[in-house]
């Protein structure tokens, strides 16, 4: 199957510093990429859907000047939390989805970032 | 809008056995594709099987079936021969052709392996 790289696996950091997470699709073209946001226990939850060469698509009650989003190619979407704080400590996962042609449209994932904010 | 269930919190099987994990969903849309994830402790989402609501056939994946009932708009996750690096969360997704092909993901269900 695809493969997306998620970088890095593991961040911790101080309370009001910036982190910057990437998501690579490594075999395949990626046009859309998304963010989800994952506490424990429970399911996913889309935080923005990232368009290359465009601006991102955020979930209603994402701040968007919190997650920046940027999809500067076909193969990369970064997030960066800025400012980051205690309660954005989280588990975040990026997918990229394979275009219609290729494997019915199939979302395949990073591996995640434990974000820890101390 | 589209909805997916999974009732079952968590489930337990024995090694070797196999297992059936629900997943019901709801839509109006008559294109839709169902997906099977499976996310281990490590915390990846690992993508197991696909099902297209104008497939004929019941997909199948090694191991992993996917029992797709539409009238019921059912499609549950069989697993055969349990093997214990199955336990995990599995969610069930579903995207519909209307929706910019965002997936809705199901509150997932934790299932067990035990020797």
């Amino acid at each position: 199957g695809a493969v997306v790289s998620q970088h890095p696996s593991w961040v911790i950091c101080k309370s009001g510093t910036s982190v910057k997470i990437e998501c690579r699709s490594l075999d395949f073209q990626a046009t859309t990429m998304f963010w989800y946001r994952q506490f424990p226990k429970q399911s996913l939850m889309l935080m923005a859907t990232s368009n290359e060469g465009s601006k991102a698509t955020y979930e209603q009650g994402v701040e968007k000047d919190k997650f920046l989003i940027n999809h500067a190619s076909l193969t990369l979407s970064t997030l960066t939390v800025t400012s980051a704080h205690p309660e954005d400590s989280s588990f975040y996962i990026c997918s990229a989805r394979a275009g219609l042609a290729r494997a019915k449209n199939i979302q395949y994932f990073g591996a995640g970032t434990r974000l820890s904010v101390l | 809008a589209q909805k997916i269930t999974q009732t079952q919190p968590g489930m337990f099987v024995q090694e070797k056995e196999a297992v059936t994990l629900d997943c019901t969903y709801d839509t109006s849309d008559p294109s839709y594709g169902l997906f099977w994830y499976k996310q281990p402790s490590s915390g990846e989402m690992i993508f197991l099987i696909y099902q297209g609501s104008y497939d004929q056939q019941n997909a199948t994946e090694g191991r992993y079936s996917l029992n797709f009932q539409k009238a019921r708009k059912s499609a549950n996750l069989v697993i055969s021969a349990s093997q214990l690096g199955d336990s995990a969360m599995y969610f069930c997704a579903m995207r519909v052709s209307g929706g910019s092909y965002i997936p809705t993901f199901g509150r997932g269900t934790s299932l067990i392996v035990h020797p």
